[in-house]
């Protein structure tokens, strides 16, 4: 079975600072990772996954996640946080065949001006 | 450019009666996803199809129905509705069950009184 768990419900942030929203996962397969964003009243977007290629991946917005396989983890950053990237995010696992994509409990993120 | 289009967007129950929420792709992605989505709990997979004529359960299936009527429609049916079933429910599509990345629709928020 795969997990995720997503440290902190709620993270607030100035303008300009640095964005870290942790994201730890755990798989008995090599693991596809995504993150997700939604913005309120909206579906979940892609922002980037991780399948097995390069460890550290680019995203939209300015995003990227670094997959860490001794630590199982995959922390999402951007290195200067905007208002409009205040939303929800999500991150989720997949096995190989990715029927069965698993969530995280998701993070809240809050830009403060 | 319609993408995975929901319907409806909003509704309110009383516990017992039944409903159907429907979900289209115009994407010509072979499998399709229902997901709910509760504070705190990120999304869960009630149901799936990974390909036109299939569906399987997912993680929490009690007290639903699906049905795969074509490869664009995917819809989701609660024959008795409780309270325990107030919820925003997504609907996602993917090229196949590989993993490209789901693409959602903007939700159901189902209110059951």
């Amino acid at each position: 079975a795969q997990s995720v768990t997503q440290l902190g419900s709620h993270v607030s942030v100035s303008e300009g600072a640095l964005v870290l929203l942790r994201c730890n996962y755990s798989s008995s397969v090599p693991p596809y990772l995504f993150w997700y964003v939604q913005y309120p009243n909206q579906g979940l977007q892609l922002l980037l996954k991780y399948t097995s290629a390069a460890t550290l991946v680019k995203g939209i917005n300015g995003f990227e996640a670094e997959f860490k396989k001794s630590e199982t983890s995959f922390h999402l950053t951007k290195p200067s946080a905007h208002m409009s990237d205040a939303a929800e995010y999500f991150c989720a696992v997949s096995d190989n065949a990715g029927n069965m994509l698993t969530f995280g409990g998701g993070t809240r993120l809050m830009v403060k001006p | 450019n319609a993408g995975v289009t929901q319907t409806p967007k909003f509704q309110v129950l009383k516990t017992g009666q039944s409903m159907t929420l429907q979900c289209a792709q115009d994407m010509n992605h072979n499998s399709m996803y229902w997901y709910r989505q509760d504070p705190g709990m990120g999304l869960r997979l009630i149901y799936y199809s990974a390909s036109e004529g299939t569906t399987d359960k997912g993680e929490v299936p009690n007290g639903y129905n699906v049905s795969r009527l074509n490869k664009r429609e995917f819809s989701l049916r609660l024959e008795s509705a409780a309270p325990s079933q107030t919820s925003v429910y997504f609907c996602a599509s993917n090229r196949d069950s590989y993993n490209y990345g789901y693409t959602f629709g903007s939700g159901t928020r189902l209110t059951v009184v």
